[in-house]
């Protein structure tokens, strides 16, 4: 059965600085899926990563896709408050669901 | 958007009534699904479906039905609702890509807004 876990599923962090949110899948996934949400607001897709060493990359939002460790990153460069909201990461598992991580709320101090 | 819309957006209802959420899309997509959202728990898949009449149970369908008797409706429905189920649901819809064989859904899922449903 596949599991996702994020880490951390809470981060302050301040502006200009970089971090990055790890995602950890427990099986073989064909699909990896990065997504953002808003306080009160529904889920908006940023990135889909295909296959090994896929890295993609929008503003100062960059992810990329190790399926050998079985390991994504979202990593954020020169954060700014605009970026501050809860993001997520899914896996496609065999029976062609995708099963979400539990979060990552995100809060970037001015 | 992605043209989906969920109804009612906001909910509030009494222990052990029936209850159905709509969701409604205009692009024609294969693939819908209904998810619940709850602090510390992500987002949860309650049910899917893949085509007309056809649907799936998620990791979280007890007390949960489904229906789609057409394209672009997707109805969930609590027989009974508890105080449980109270939750955030959401819909999503997504389409498959043919790789050589049966249709499957490897594309990005797209959310609608979200229907906040409270049981008292």
């Amino acid at each position: 059965e596949l599991k996702v876990e994020q880490n951390p599923l809470f981060l302050s962090m301040q502006e200009g600085k970089n971090y990055t949110i790890y995602c950890n899948y427990s099986t073989t996934s064909d699909r990896l899926y990065w997504y953002r949400q808003d306080p009160g607001k529904s889920l908006e897709s940023l990135f889909v990563l295909l296959s090994n060493g896929a890295v993609k990359q929008e503003g100062r939002l960059m992810a990329s896709l190790d399926t050998k460790a079985r390991l994504s990153t979202l990593h954020i460069t020169a954060a700014v408050h605009d970026l501050s909201a809860t993001y997520f990461c899914a896996a496609l598992n065999r029976d062609d669901k995708i099963i979400f991580g539990k979060g990552t709320r995100l809060h970037i101090l001015p | 958007d992605a043209g989906i819309t969920q109804s009612p957006r906001h909910k509030v209802t009494e222990t052990g009534t029936p209850v159905t959420l709509r969701c409604h899309q205009t692009e024609n997509h294969r693939y819908m699904y209904w998810y619940r959202q709850d602090p510390g728990h992500g987002l949860r898949l309650i049910h899917y479906s893949y085509g007309v009449k056809d649907t799936d149970k998620g990791e979280v369908s007890d007390g949960y039905s489904v229906s789609r008797s057409k394209t672009e409706d997707f109805l969930l429905t609590l027989e009974s609702a508890t105080s449980s189920q109270t939750s955030v649901y959401f819909c999503a819809i997504s389409d498959p890509i043919v790789a050589g064989g049966p249709p499957v859904s490897y594309n990005e899922q797209f959310f609608g807004p979200g229907t906040r449903l409270t049981v008292l």
